[in-house]
């Protein structure tokens, strides 16, 4: 299997233009998560789907972030309009059921200017 | 900007050496717990795992103990090697909420 795969790996972006993120979980697995990493707060959970269905976002910052995850193979993270604050590196994890561990993808890097 | 990040504490080892990395999680009531290894640049790396009615499991070169009465989680990690460089976070888990809680990260510095 390739992993949980992540789409840009890197990202540089002007205040106030859209990003989005991609995310393909592994196959097979229920669970997504969508991870921000930032040197200020570490690692911080922001959503996460069980079988396509939003179950906590509690975590997402503001009404700028937004996901969806449309099919079991396919997420995505957004952020309209992007702020300079919104710089660091999101990650997205998937697993097979609630007990079992989160395998990471590699990240996105973001770098709002 | 912002200028003051978080402050990872660092374990420095010499090469063959054991390390030990240790965590105190918050809540009583999680009941599965998790080391993963941060690379640079890379995402986070399940490393070994254990849950809340046991105290001790063994890897290859790992082992974790669990240690419920005071909160306290510790990752061991024998033979040290420059590999094992890298970011090492506990989390842990409430398997009835699924609340995953990251610890902040020790970063592990191996000397050769």
């Amino acid at each position: 299997d390739a992993g949980v795969i992540q789409s840009p790996r890197h990202e540089v972006t002007e205040m106030g233009q859209e990003v989005t993120l991609r995310c393909k979980p592994i196959s097979g697995h229920d669970y997504l998560f969508w991870y921000r990493q930032t040197m200020m707060r570490g690692l911080e959970l922001l959503i996460y789907f069980n079988n396509n269905v939003p179950i906590d976002d509690s975590g997402m910052p503001e009404d700028r972030f937004s996901a969806k995850m449309p099919n079991a193979s396919f997420s995505t993270l957004k952020i309209q309009p992007s702020e300079p604050r919104d710089s660091a590196v999101y990650f997205c994890a998937s697993s097979g059921d609630s007990q079992e561990t989160q395998y990471f993808g590699p990240g996105t890097r973001l770098l709002v200017l | 900007g912002e200028s003051v990040g978080l402050h990872l504490p660092t374990l420095s080892v010499q090469e063959g050496d054991n390390s030990i990395i240790n965590c105190a999680y918050s809540n009583s009531a999680s009941d599965y717990f998790i080391w993963y290894k941060q690379e640079s640049g890379k995402g986070p790396q399940f490393i070994i795992d254990i849950r809340s009615n046991m105290d001790k499991r063994q890897g290859q070169r790992v082992t974790v103990l669990l240690n419920k009465t005071v909160k306290h989680l510790s990752l061991q990690i024998a033979a040290t090697q420059p590999g094992d460089s890298a970011v090492y976070f506990c989390a842990e888990i409430n398997s009835g909420t699924y609340k995953y809680i990251f610890g902040t990260g020790t970063r592990l510095k191996v000397l050769a």
